[in-house]
């Protein structure tokens, strides 16, 4: 079973340019979700689907990051205008949470914001 | 709001001696969901051990950790630490009831293992 695919890998960025990141969930999982993750924290929840539908968006930075999946599979999360701050692996994750299923971690994509 | 307490910074340990990592949390939640993530460097979190079992021991690759709500903790615990277990070690919470596995995470523990 193939398992959650993140693209691309790495990126680096200067201030005030836009930046998305790709996720391609396991099959079958219905619920996918954006996590940050700065250097040395944990993971912190940023959004969550369940199929096409928004769940919870409220930890998203709105006025410059945003999240889709229009078809209930892939996802896209965009942040308009990095900055620095912004600078974190971004981590995607899939799950079947009706079986009490744990979420499974794509590989990430480091963000650096010059 | 919803907090996992994680044994702070860095553990280190000589190869062949327990592990024990300690978790506690605190939430609302009546039906917690505990999780215990491993991350090697530069890698993605990898599932570890779950459980939303009262008093029952759940085992994974030589790991294990038992939920206690009485105490609200979820220990990482081995019997004899190798060089591999060295790695970021995640103790995570979600609610059960919700249907959601959107996960709180602790601020994690460097397990170091040394020869």
């Amino acid at each position: 079973e193939a398992g959650v695919t993140q693209s691309p890998r790495y990126a680096v960025l200067q201030e005030g340019q836009a930046v998305s990141f790709w996720c391609d969930p396991i099959s079958g999982h219905d619920t996918l979700y954006w996590y940050q993750q700065p250097r040395d924290q944990g993971p912190q929840l940023l959004v969550y689907f369940r199929d096409e539908a928004v769940i919870d968006n409220s930890q998203l930075p709105s006025d410059r990051f945003s999240a889709v999946r229009p078809k209930g599979t892939n996802s896209t999360l965009k942040i308009q205008s990095a900055k620095q701050g912004d600078t974190a692996t971004y981590l995607c994750a899939s799950s079947r949470d009706k079986n009490n299923q744990a979420p499974l971690f794509g590989e990430g994509t480091r963000l650096s914001v010059l | 709001g919803d907090s996992v307490t994680q044994t702070e910074g860095l553990v280190t340990l000589t190869e062949g001696l327990p592990v024990m990592l300690n978790c506690t949390y605190q939430t609302i939640y009546s039906n917690p969901f505990l999780f215990w993530y491993v991350q090697h460097l530069n890698e993605s979190p990898r599932l570890l051990l779950k459980s939303f079992t009262d008093n029952k021991r759940t085992e994974h690759q030589g790991f294990h950790a038992t939920l206690h709500k009485s105490s609200s903790s979820f220990h990482l615990q081995k019997s004899s630490a190798q060089l591999s277990d060295s790695a970021l070690y995640y103790c995570a919470l979600s609610d059960r009831d919700s249907g959601y596995n959107k996960l709180t995470f602790g601020k994690g523990t460097v397990l170091l293992v040394s020869p």
